[in-house]
Protein backbone atom coordinates (compact mmCIF):
# COMPACT_ATOMS: atom_id res chain seq x y z
CA UNK A 1 0.00 0.00 0.00
CA UNK A 2 0.98 3.80 -0.03
CA UNK A 3 2.66 5.51 1.95
CA UNK A 4 3.23 9.11 2.94
CA UNK A 5 4.09 10.98 0.08
CA UNK A 6 5.17 14.80 0.74
CA UNK A 7 5.70 17.38 -2.77
CA UNK A 8 7.53 18.60 -3.87
CA UNK A 9 10.38 16.73 -2.97
CA UNK A 10 12.86 20.05 -3.03
CA UNK A 11 11.57 23.47 -3.25
CA UNK A 12 14.11 26.54 -4.18
CA UNK A 13 12.50 30.36 -3.09
CA UNK A 14 13.32 33.60 -3.14
CA UNK A 15 13.59 34.94 0.64
CA UNK A 16 10.29 36.80 0.81
CA UNK A 17 8.18 34.53 -1.35
CA UNK A 18 5.45 31.82 0.08
CA UNK A 19 5.35 28.40 -0.45
CA UNK A 20 3.02 25.32 0.23
CA UNK A 21 4.29 21.98 1.15
CA UNK A 22 1.49 19.22 0.94
CA UNK A 23 1.82 15.85 2.63
CA UNK A 24 -0.76 13.09 1.82
CA UNK A 25 -0.69 10.74 5.02
CA UNK A 26 -1.79 6.73 4.83
CA UNK A 27 -5.62 6.61 4.46
CA UNK A 28 -7.09 5.84 7.59
CA UNK A 29 -4.33 7.18 10.29
CA UNK A 30 -5.84 10.49 12.47
CA UNK A 31 -2.68 11.74 13.57
CA UNK A 32 -0.54 13.90 11.54
CA UNK A 33 2.62 15.47 12.23
CA UNK A 34 4.66 18.15 10.89
CA UNK A 35 8.26 18.45 11.88
CA UNK A 36 11.47 20.22 10.28
CA UNK A 37 14.86 18.73 10.57
CA UNK A 38 18.13 21.60 9.58
CA UNK A 39 21.35 19.38 7.92
CA UNK A 40 22.69 17.51 11.17
CA UNK A 41 20.19 18.12 13.43
CA UNK A 42 17.07 15.96 15.37
CA UNK A 43 13.35 16.74 15.04
CA UNK A 44 11.74 20.01 15.63
CA UNK A 45 7.87 19.69 15.88
CA UNK A 46 6.11 21.89 13.95
CA UNK A 47 2.57 20.85 13.96
CA UNK A 48 0.04 18.31 15.55
CA UNK A 49 -3.89 17.26 14.08
CA UNK A 50 -5.42 14.19 15.53
CA UNK A 51 -8.57 13.84 14.21
CA UNK A 52 -11.52 16.58 14.92
CA UNK A 53 -9.58 17.64 17.69
CA UNK A 54 -8.50 21.45 17.05
CA UNK A 55 -4.82 21.78 16.06
CA UNK A 56 -1.75 21.37 18.54
CA UNK A 57 0.63 25.02 17.18
CA UNK A 58 2.68 25.29 19.78
CA UNK A 59 5.81 24.23 17.69
CA UNK A 60 5.15 26.59 15.29
CA UNK A 61 8.22 29.21 15.12
CA UNK A 62 6.25 32.15 13.82
CA UNK A 63 3.12 33.87 12.75
CA UNK A 64 4.20 33.31 9.19
CA UNK A 65 3.76 29.49 9.09
CA UNK A 66 0.68 27.62 8.96
CA UNK A 67 -0.34 24.80 8.22
CA UNK A 68 -3.98 23.16 7.51
CA UNK A 69 -5.26 19.56 6.89
CA UNK A 70 -8.39 19.26 5.18
CA UNK A 71 -10.98 16.58 5.40
CA UNK A 72 -9.12 14.41 8.31
CA UNK A 73 -6.50 13.81 5.14
CA UNK A 74 -4.47 16.06 2.78
CA UNK A 75 -2.17 18.46 4.83
CA UNK A 76 -0.78 21.78 3.24
CA UNK A 77 2.36 23.52 5.84
CA UNK A 78 2.17 27.24 4.29
CA UNK A 79 5.11 29.72 5.06
CA UNK A 80 5.12 32.87 4.25
CA UNK A 81 7.83 35.61 4.16
CA UNK A 82 10.41 32.75 3.88
CA UNK A 83 13.52 33.77 5.10
CA UNK A 84 16.84 32.20 4.61
CA UNK A 85 16.77 30.44 8.12
CA UNK A 86 13.49 28.46 6.87
CA UNK A 87 15.77 26.37 5.36
CA UNK A 88 15.24 22.87 6.13
CA UNK A 89 13.98 19.30 5.07
CA UNK A 90 10.41 19.30 6.36
CA UNK A 91 8.82 16.20 7.18
CA UNK A 92 5.79 14.49 7.68
CA UNK A 93 4.32 11.80 9.50
CA UNK A 94 0.76 10.10 9.91
CA UNK A 95 -0.21 7.48 12.73
CA UNK A 96 -3.47 5.43 13.32
CA UNK A 97 -3.57 6.88 17.02
CA UNK A 98 -1.59 9.48 18.96
CA UNK A 99 1.04 7.44 20.49
CA UNK A 100 1.01 4.68 17.81
CA UNK A 101 3.79 4.22 15.46
CA UNK A 102 4.55 7.32 12.99
CA UNK A 103 4.67 6.84 9.40
CA UNK A 104 7.27 9.63 7.45
CA UNK A 105 7.28 10.93 4.21
CA UNK A 106 10.62 11.66 2.50
CA UNK A 107 10.78 15.06 3.36
CA UNK A 108 10.56 18.27 1.51
CA UNK A 109 13.53 19.81 1.27
CA UNK A 110 13.45 23.89 1.41
CA UNK A 111 16.25 26.01 0.28
CA UNK A 112 15.76 30.08 0.25
CA UNK A 113 17.91 32.09 -1.42
CA UNK B 1 14.09 22.17 27.86
CA UNK B 2 14.41 19.01 26.24
CA UNK B 3 12.10 16.39 27.72
CA UNK B 4 13.97 13.99 25.95
CA UNK B 5 17.79 13.95 26.19
CA UNK B 6 19.57 11.32 24.57
CA UNK B 7 23.49 10.79 25.14
CA UNK B 8 25.68 10.91 23.41
CA UNK B 9 25.38 13.35 20.41
CA UNK B 10 27.92 11.30 18.21
CA UNK B 11 29.18 8.52 18.72
CA UNK B 12 32.47 6.93 15.89
CA UNK B 13 33.20 3.17 16.67
CA UNK B 14 34.92 0.69 14.57
CA UNK B 15 32.78 -2.13 13.10
CA UNK B 16 32.55 -5.15 15.53
CA UNK B 17 32.78 -2.91 18.54
CA UNK B 18 29.69 -2.92 21.11
CA UNK B 19 27.75 0.39 22.13
CA UNK B 20 25.54 2.00 23.62
CA UNK B 21 22.83 5.11 23.52
CA UNK B 22 20.88 6.24 26.03
CA UNK B 23 17.40 8.18 26.18
CA UNK B 24 16.65 9.66 29.54
CA UNK B 25 14.14 12.10 30.85
CA UNK B 26 13.05 13.59 34.17
CA UNK B 27 9.35 12.68 33.31
CA UNK B 28 7.89 9.20 32.81
CA UNK B 29 6.28 8.17 29.26
CA UNK B 30 3.41 5.79 28.90
CA UNK B 31 5.19 4.41 25.89
CA UNK B 32 8.91 4.95 24.50
CA UNK B 33 9.90 4.48 20.55
CA UNK B 34 13.47 4.32 19.07
CA UNK B 35 13.66 5.34 15.41
CA UNK B 36 16.34 5.30 12.96
CA UNK B 37 17.09 7.75 9.98
CA UNK B 38 19.30 7.34 7.30
CA UNK B 39 20.55 10.03 5.29
CA UNK B 40 17.39 11.62 2.59
CA UNK B 41 14.91 9.66 4.11
CA UNK B 42 12.48 9.70 7.09
CA UNK B 43 13.08 8.09 10.15
CA UNK B 44 11.84 3.98 10.62
CA UNK B 45 10.32 2.59 13.61
CA UNK B 46 12.54 -0.05 15.05
CA UNK B 47 10.71 -0.66 18.43
CA UNK B 48 8.07 0.45 20.96
CA UNK B 49 8.50 0.01 24.57
CA UNK B 50 5.06 0.57 26.98
CA UNK B 51 6.10 -1.50 30.07
CA UNK B 52 9.28 -0.39 32.73
CA UNK B 53 11.84 -2.88 32.58
CA UNK B 54 10.90 -4.43 29.35
CA UNK B 55 13.66 -5.60 26.90
CA UNK B 56 13.11 -6.07 23.38
CA UNK B 57 15.61 -7.56 20.97
CA UNK B 58 15.45 -7.46 16.76
CA UNK B 59 18.48 -8.70 16.18
CA UNK B 60 21.69 -7.38 17.15
CA UNK B 61 19.96 -4.18 18.87
CA UNK B 62 18.16 -4.65 22.41
CA UNK B 63 16.50 -2.06 23.75
CA UNK B 64 15.05 -1.18 27.13
CA UNK B 65 13.10 0.61 29.17
CA UNK B 66 13.77 1.94 32.34
CA UNK B 67 11.45 0.43 35.66
CA UNK B 68 10.45 3.87 36.38
CA UNK B 69 9.68 4.43 32.49
CA UNK B 70 11.69 7.66 32.56
CA UNK B 71 14.66 6.33 30.35
CA UNK B 72 15.21 3.65 27.43
CA UNK B 73 18.60 2.45 26.00
CA UNK B 74 19.63 1.20 22.90
CA UNK B 75 22.60 -1.43 22.75
CA UNK B 76 24.33 -2.67 19.72
CA UNK B 77 25.90 -6.00 19.87
CA UNK B 78 29.16 -6.30 16.95
CA UNK B 79 28.14 -2.74 14.91
CA UNK B 80 28.15 -3.19 11.17
CA UNK B 81 28.53 -0.39 8.55
CA UNK B 82 24.88 -0.72 8.28
CA UNK B 83 24.17 0.67 11.53
CA UNK B 84 25.10 3.96 10.42
CA UNK B 85 22.48 6.26 10.82
CA UNK B 86 20.20 8.49 13.31
CA UNK B 87 18.88 7.13 16.12
CA UNK B 88 15.79 9.12 17.81
CA UNK B 89 13.93 8.36 20.57
CA UNK B 90 10.55 9.50 21.40
CA UNK B 91 7.58 9.30 23.61
CA UNK B 92 4.31 10.27 24.47
CA UNK B 93 4.03 11.23 28.68
CA UNK B 94 0.01 9.88 28.44
CA UNK B 95 -1.81 8.26 25.95
CA UNK B 96 -3.22 11.11 24.77
CA UNK B 97 -0.45 13.06 24.29
CA UNK B 98 1.35 13.67 20.84
CA UNK B 99 4.90 12.35 20.47
CA UNK B 100 7.54 13.97 21.06
CA UNK B 101 11.13 13.50 20.15
CA UNK B 102 14.94 13.61 21.59
CA UNK B 103 17.60 15.37 19.32
CA UNK B 104 18.94 12.11 18.54
CA UNK B 105 22.59 10.21 18.60
CA UNK B 106 24.23 10.29 15.30
CA UNK B 107 26.02 7.37 14.59
CA UNK B 108 28.65 6.02 12.87
CA UNK B 109 30.57 2.88 12.20
CA UNK B 110 33.73 3.10 10.47
CA UNK B 111 34.57 -0.35 7.97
Amino acid sequence: GAGVSQSPSNKVTEKGKDVELRCDPISGHTALYWYRQSLGQGLEFLIYFQGNSAPDKSGLPSDRFSAERTGGSVSTLTIQRTQQEDSAVYLCASSVGTVNEQFFGPGTRLTVL
Amino acid sequence: TQLLEQSPQFLSIQEGENLTVYCNSSSVFSSLQWYRQEPGEGPVLLVTVVTGGEVKKLKRLTFQFGDARKDSSLHITAAQPGDTGLYLCAGARNRDDKIIFGKGTRLHILP
